[in-house]
Order: C-alpha cells, then structure tokens, then sequence
C-alpha cells in the first residue's frame, strides 16, 4: 500500500519557467512533509520541509504548499535552472517533533530542465 | 555540517559472500541510523531502524538474519548483507539523525551492490 505517492514519473521544463512537483499521500496520521533531491549514484538531499500547522513554505526559490483536506502537497520552483535537473522525493512522516518518526517516500519525479 | 559517509561506495561480489557497508556521521552524533535500499526507478524503501546500543527495528519483509544491523557508535552503524544472492543487488542508503532536531535526516551517498 503505497502511502506516498507521486504520480508523475517525470516533468521536463524550460529554463526560467515554474516547475511543480506534486505529491498525494493516505495517512492522515502524516504530519510532517518533506522534499528531497536526488542526482544519480548519489544520496538524497534534503531540500525543504512543512509541518501540518502550515500550508505554505518558502525558501529562496523553492515552496512547498500543503493542502491538508485533499492530502496533496506539490513543491514549487521558480524559476528553473538547468542545475535543478534531478530526481525529487516527497517524504512523510507521523510525530513531530524529535520523536520516533519513520519516512515514507513516494516513487521520485525526475525533472529535467531545458535550455 | 552535517555529512554522511558511505563505505564503500559500490562493491561487486559473488553468491553466497557476505558484505559489510559502514555508514558514518562525520561531524554530528547520530542516534538514530536508518537503512535503505532502492531498486532502480523505484522509492526509497526503509528496512530497518538502528538505535546505538540496542537491537536495530526491522521492517515487515525484511530478514534481520540476512541483513545484520550493528550501531556501536553514535558515528558508526554497518549493514551486512550475509550470504548475498544476485536478488540482493540495490542501491543501499543509509541515513543519521542527530541526536536533537526534527525529522531532517542526513543521508550518505549510497552503495551500489552488485551480486553475480
């Protein structure tokens, strides 16, 4: 069953344009999110994050929005560059802060951003 | 601030050999280390929790006596993949939570194993 899901496997966009990353999840218990970055043979990197007591967050050119009601958050880029070409993990987790929490990732997008 | 270590950081070995991957916290103490694996275009998949000093969580469907978990320091838990079958070749990812903080996990650049 998957908990996390991103439904797109892939987004191509033009340089300078908005890039949207969506992510839908089931479990309600979810309330903490966060968004992660991935280049190939690499580990993920860790990239922005919202809790369940906000529905936007915002960092440089990354936001993320939460939509608690529909269980949907998606991860803004604006504008894109080519070096944001990589594969994007949504994450959850239940129980913040600092207690046990255990992430659930969904499939990954892989954005590639066009000159 | 904030890294994580992988060794090695790609191994190829036979069926039936044994595989210890190290993970390390290079400049923060972890409490917490997770284990990943990821199949290729596939999520990350959590397999087990390590906790220093005690016995690691595993994940329904994931065989602790296959893969050993050892978290002796709060720098340094190993996964070993005991017996390694071609079935076993992943990527492997591990990742550390500081000992305070929220969620944020701190993951290493992974290991590819590859079992002939």
């Amino acid at each position: 069953d998957q908990q996390v899901k991103q439904n797109s496997p892939s987004l191509s966009v033009q340089e300078g344009r908005i890039s949207i990353l969506n992510c839908d999840y089931t479990n309600s218990m979810f309330d903490y999110f966060l968004w992660y970055k991935k280049y190939p043979a690499e580990g993920p990197t860790f990239l922005i994050s919202i809790s369940s007591i906000k529905d936007k967050n915002e960092d440089g050119r990354f936001t993320v929005f939460l939509n608690k009601s529909a269980k949907h958050l998606s991860l803004h880029i604006v504008p894109s560059q080519p070096g944001d070409s990589a594969v994007y993990f949504c994450a959850a987790s239940a129980g913040f802060p600092g207690g046990y929490n255990k992430l659930i990732f969904g499939a990954g997008t892989r954005l590639a951003v066009h000159p | 601030g904030a890294v994580v270590s992988q060794h090695p950081s790609w191994v190829i070995c036979k069926s039936g050999t044994s595989v210890k991957i190290e993970c390390r916290s290079l400049d923060f103490q972890a409490t917490t280390m997770f284990w990943y694996r990821q199949f290729p275009k596939q999520s990350l998949m959590l397999m087990a929790t390590s906790n220093e000093g005690s016995k690691a969580t595993y994940e329904q469907g994931v065989e602790k006596d296959k893969f050993l978990i050892n978290h002796a320091s709060l720098t340094l838990s190993t996964l070993t993949v005991t017996s390694a079958h071609p079935e076993d070749s992943s990527f492997y990812i591990c990742s550390a939570r500081a000992s305070s903080g929220y969620n944020e996990q701190f993951f290493g650049p992974g290991t590819r194993l590859t079992v002939l």
